[in-house]
């Protein structure tokens, strides 16, 4: 039961570089997220998606972009990235937006970039 | 806007005792409030989930309760115990005019010594 996945774990970048974050779920989840996690920031959504074919800017989109591939699937890409967006990544999945069940957390994906 | 706050921080307790955290929110438009806990390294799992209709839910020794009208929820650990260490973070959510999202506390850091 693997719930969500994240892919990389780890990632060191250096600045301008491009990359792109993985995430499924296996629960037919229609709802996903991508928060960021900052000491003295907590957790702030970047984007969300609240069905297939849909995605939605968050707090802090700026220098992000997403793509929902499938029902399963939920993509962060950092285009050039940039020593602020140095964070913890979690992708997130629910089974609506709207008036929103339980939340179910990959385990994270750690980024530097230099 | 919606803001979420959880004090103290960080608290320290032996083991045995009973302790309850506090998380405040500012509009009390919720759908639903969710208590997460945050194990160091890894992802959010989430404890309890009360909908903006109930007063309170029980897991085990946790329970969580709601007010609304004061915009505040506990979250009381009975007979705490050493595994009980992590952050635990609450979430208000389900804001219609905002597609339904949760906004996080920036949680608060238990330790429970032998």
């Amino acid at each position: 039961n693997a719930g969500v996945t994240q892919t990389p774990k780890f990632q060191v970048l250096k600045t301008g570089q491009s990359m792109t974050l993985q995430c499924a779920q296996d629960m037919n989840h229609n709802s996903m997220y991508w928060y960021r996690q900052d000491p003295g920031m907590g957790l702030r959504l970047i984007y969300y998606s609240a069905s297939e074919g849909t995605t939605d800017k968050g707090e802090v989109p700026n220098g992000y972009n997403v793509s929902r591939l499938n029902k399963r699937e939920f993509s962060l890409r950092l285009e050039s990235a940039a020593p602020s967006q140095t964070s913890v990544y979690f992708c997130a999945s629910s089974v609506r937006t709207l008036n929103t069940g339980e939340l179910f957390f990959g385990e994270g994906s750690r980024l530097t970039v230099l | 806007k919606q803001e979420v706050t959880q004090i103290p921080a960080a608290l320290s307790v032996p083991e045995g005792e009973n302790l309850v955290l506090n998380c405040s929110f500012t509009d009390s438009a919720i759908y639903n409030l969710q208590w997460f806990r945050q194990d160091p390294g890894k992802g959010l799992t989430s404890l309890l989930l009360i909908q903006s209709s109930q007063r309170e839910q029980t897991s085990g020794r946790l329970n969580a309760s709601l007010d609304k009208s004061s915009g505040r929820s506990t979250l009381y650990i009975a007979a705490s115990q050493p595994g009980d260490s992590a952050t635990y973070l609450c979430a208000a959510g389900g804001f219609y005019n905002q597609g339904g999202k949760l906004i996080f506390g920036q949680g608060t850091e238990l330790s429970v010594k032998p």
